[in-house]
């Protein structure tokens, strides 16, 4: 069944970096966009980034771009998001998804991981 | 960037009912190269991460059951429930996928009555 699982999360000071990671299994990470969408606690779905299959393409959402930096490798078949210069409003459940390449939905997602950026 | 907007913002329907939720895009969503809609239907329930329930506006993601459907085109698009289950309690959100950024609505939640 394919799998896609983040880690990395936690609590840091405002200011402070954090490297999220996706491990994914059971398909072909290597053929797949990836995405990296962010959920702050009690609001909506917020997409962050995503990168095409060899990772010559990314896109940032505004408010991240210049801090926040996508990446991936296929060997590792994982996907990660270095984040920098961290602010309160970061703190969010952050989902790993895959996109099943027709187009750019998101068909299956982990189950996220929290950062909490506070002092 | 395209604005999602949704109504209603909740929503209580009684079980067996039909649920009607609404999504609304600043602009077009349909991409004439392939006429398709490049709009998505999430479902998320308590805890848990969002699910795809549709795509290409109308599109059932596989092993979604056939109460739910999709409609709309081009700026105006719905998500029907025919007979609402207690499982379906969740929050539902559109999202378009024509441009980047990707962009999604601020969510309905469904509730029963």
């Amino acid at each position: 069944e394919v799998q896609v699982v983040e880690s990395g999360g936690g609590l840091v000071q405002p200011g402070g970096s954090l490297r999220l990671s996706c491990a994914a299994s059971e398909f072909t990470f290597s053929n797949h966009w990836m995405s990296w969408v962010r959920q702050a606690p009690g609001k909506g779905l917020e997409w962050v980034a995503h990168i095409n299959q060899d990772g010559s393409e990314k896109y940032h959402v505004d408010s991240v771009k210049g801090r926040f930096t996508i990446s991936r490798d296929n060997a590792k078949n994982s996907l990660y998001l270095q984040m920098n210069s961290l602010r309160a409003e970061d703190t969010a459940v952050y989902y790993c998804a895959r996109d099943p390449h027709r187009g750019g939905d998101l068909d299956f997602w982990g189950p996220g991981t929290l950062v909490t950026v506070s002092s | 960037d395209i604005v999602m907007t949704q109504s209603p913002d909740s929503l209580a329907v009684s079980l067996g009912e039909r649920a009607t939720i609404n999504c609304k895009s600043s602009q077009s969503v349909l991409y004439t190269s392939n006429n398709k809609n490049h709009l998505a239907w999430y479902q998320q329930r308590s805890g848990q991460p969002p699910k795809l329930l549709i795509y290409w506006a109308s599109t059932r993601e596989s092993g979604v059951p056939d109460r739910f459907s999709g409609s709309g085109s081009g700026t105006d698009f719905t998500l029907t429930i025919s007979s609402l289950q207690a499982e379906d309690v969740a929050v539902y959100f559109c999202q378009q996928y024509l441009t980047t950024p990707r962009t999604f609505g601020q969510g309905t939640k469904l509730e029963i009555k």
